[in-house]
Order: C-alpha cells, then sequence, then structure tokens
C-alpha cells in the first residue's frame, strides 16, 4: 500500500515572498504520477501540477514549481511571488501508473493549511 | 468543457432519511471516483468505476452506502439510512483511464442532523 505524508500542518508567508510546502511518499512501484491538489475555502478541488515518476524533469506551471527526488521519495511545492489567493489547503498525492488500470485511485496526504498574509 | 458536475451542493436531512447524491463526469473520462473528506479522516475514496464496472468498493463504510454508475455520464452515491456522523463534503472525479489525472466535482456538502 501507498501511503503520503505531508509533516507541515500549518504554514504562513508574506505577500511576494516564497514558500515550499514538503510531501514524502512510500511505494515500492516504479511508476506513478505525483500530484499537487489545492483547495481553497470554496472546497473546490483544483489541480496545481502534476509529474510523471519517470520524467526527471521537475515540472512546473507559472508560479509552481516541484522539487521531485525519487530516490528520496520527496514531490515538495514551491510557490514564488505568493498572492492573496494561494490562501489554501494543498493536498499531495499519488497515484500508480498501470496499464491494467488497478490502483487507478489517488492516495492523499493530510494536508497543508497555508496563509498567505498582505 | 464543464467539467465534473454534482448535484446537489448542499444537503441538510434527518437522521434516518435517504440520501441521493449525483454525480455527471466529464464527457470522454471513462473512470469515476467518489471521495468523502471529514476533518478527522480527511479525504478518503469510497469506491471507483472504470467503463461504468465497479473496480474497488473496498472504501464504502458499511451497507448503508451503495453507489451505481447506469451509463458513462451519471453516477449516484446513495446513503440510506443516514446517520449523524456520515456529514461530511462528497466529492465526485473523473479521469481518463490513460491520462491519470483526475478532476474534482465542487462536492456536495451533506449535514444529518
Amino acid at each position: 500500500a501507498q501511503t503520503v505524508t505531508q509533516s507541515q500542518p500549518e504554514m504562513s508567508v508574506q505577500e511576494a515572498e516564497t514558500v515550499t510546502l514538503s510531501c514524502t511518499y512510500d511505494t515500492s512501484e516504479n511508476n506513478y504520477y505525483l500530484f499537487w491538489y489545492k483547495q481553497p475555502p470554496s472546497r473546490q478541488m483544483i489541480l496545481v501540477i502534476r509529474q510523471e515518476a519517470y520524467k526527471q524533469q521537475n515540472a512546473t506551471e507559472n508560479r509552481f514549481s516541484v522539487n521531485f527526488q525519487k530516490a528520496a521519495k520527496s514531490f515538495s511545492l514551491k510557490i514564488s511571488d505568493s498572492q492573496l489567493g494561494d490562501t489554501a489547503m494543498y493536498f499531495c498525492a499519488f497515484k500508480l501508473s498501470r496499464p491494467d488500470n488497478a490502483g487507478n485511485m489517488l492516495t492523499f496526504g493530510g494536508g497543508t493549511r497555508l496563509m498567505v498574509k498582505p | 468543457d464543464a467539467g465534473v458536475i454534482q448535484s446537489p451542493r448542499h444537503e441538510v436531512t434527518e437522521m434516518g432519511q435517504e440520501v441521493t447524491l449525483r454525480c455527471k463526469p466529464i464527457s470522454g473520462h471513462n473512470s469515476l471516483f467518489w471521495y468523502r473528506q471529514t476533518m478527522m479522516r480527511g479525504l478518503e475514496l469510497l469506491i471507483y468505476f472504470n467503463n461504468n464496472v465497479p473496480i474497488d468498493d473496498s472504501g464504502m463504510p458499511e451497507d448503508r452506502f451503495s453507489a451505481k454508475m447506469p451509463n458513462a455520464s451519471f453516477s449516484t452515491l446513495k446513503i440510506q439510512p443516514s446517520e449523524p456522523r456520515d456529514s461530511a463534503v462528497y466529492f465526485c472525479a473523473s479521469s481518463s483511464l490513460e491520462g491519470g489525472t483526475q478532476y474534482f466535482g465542487p462536492g456536495t456538502r451533506l449535514l444529518v442532523l
């Protein structure tokens, strides 16, 4: 079974600064996906960024980037130039990649509550 | 693309009543997932379907919960009878079999009194 751990229950950052959210996971599989989802107060789950495990290059989406360390099973999210709208819960998630569609579900971490302060 | 659609957005009911949550996945997606989110347990997978067939329902709490997917564009999650501990936000998500990324609906906030 896979597990995902987010060790920072809460974090805060000043507007325009950079913050990094941590995530570690445990798996014996080699092919998988990793995701960061954002959940603002509206409760909507919004995909922030995705990483395929076979890719060595770290994924980036505008102000969001990841530091993917496969050997260390670490997948941190960096938010640059933080904005007030980034205030939300952030969930790290893991999903196996299998051709027979087995294990197709997401395993989530416990979440990190991020507060961006003006 | 309309995204994943869920209804109702909010539901308040009394203990013992039947509750039906509905989901319309993104067109062309053939995997559908039901999750439940509570403060105590976080996000939990309840059940998922591939090509309208239930694949894993090990997360369904008990016999009071049932889910169906009669066709590729519609799924229901039913709770009968409902209990206060069922109060939570219920999310539906969909993905293609190949793509991996799951897209979530806005959720249904259920309160059982």
